[in-house]
């Protein structure tokens, strides 16, 4: 079983609008999440980190939010634009884990005009 | 640009050939990663070498192998390929390993697009 859940799977936005995207984890023990944008053949980039103490974390209209307790994070995209779209990884790293990282399947997201 | 080079961009060759692909990490790190990204799947890890030592192993199949040179950069080598290994193979760096952040932020190179025919 996948220890990193991400949903929905995909959805469709119209441009301006707000969105959230949540992710569930049982990685343990937790060191730090990170919410990578992915466009379309593209390598992964870095939008978010946040480590076991921090449980909001910005980067321009993203805004991520995590709490430990419940295994859960949330990505919230603030008046999207057509740039947004993309597929959004939730990747889990285990404090113990040299090295290994837990990446959940994504989410799609389309930004319609 | 995250500082992390891929080598070739675009890959096309047949089944039962063997090819190489190509990866110059960041500079001043020194672990490198890859990965598999088949069509409209997430991100496989493969395998992950520390300053030349293989550390972590993940989906690899036997048929692929990996190294990393004295010089950092790494290479996987995928061999006997099938019409299954048509992929997007990224590689990714980072400083160091373990737990802490400030060691295993992965940037991730472009990507090497592989077409098996």
């Amino acid at each position: 079983k996948n220890q990193v859940e991400q949903s929905p799977q995909s959805l469709i936005i119209l441009e301006g609008k707000n969105c959230t995207l949540q992710c569930n984890y049982t990685v343990s023990p937790f060191s730090n999440l990170r919410w990578y944008k992915q466009d379309t053949g593209r390598g992964p980039v870095s939008l978010t980190i946040m480590t076991f103490s921090e449980n909001t974390k910005s980067n321009g209209r993203y805004t991520a939010t995590l709490d430990a307790d419940t295994k859960q994070s949330s990505l919230h995209i603030t008046a999207s634009q057509l740039s947004d779209s993309a597929s959004y990884i939730c990747v889990v790293s285990a404090y113990d884990s040299w090295g290994k990282f837990q990446f959940g399947a994504g989410t799609q997201v389309v930004v319609t005009p | 640009d995250s500082g992390v080079t891929q080598t070739p961009k675009h890959l096309i060759t047949a089944t039962g050939q063997r090819v190489t692909l190509r990866c110059s990490p960041r500079s001043g790190d020194l672990s490198v990663y890859w990965y598999q990204q088949s069509l409209d799947q997430g991100l496989q890890f493969l395998i992950q070498y520390y300053n030349g030592e293989e550390r972590a192993k993940g989906n690899i199949l036997e048929r692929f192998s990996a190294q990393q040179f004295p010089d950092l950069h790494s290479e996987l080598n995928l061999s006997s390929l099938e019409l299954g290994d048509s992929a997007l193979y990224f590689c990714a760096s980072s400083v160091g390993i373990g737990g802490r952040l400030a060691y295993n932020e992965q940037f991730f190179g472009p990507g090497t697009r592989l077409t098996v025919l």
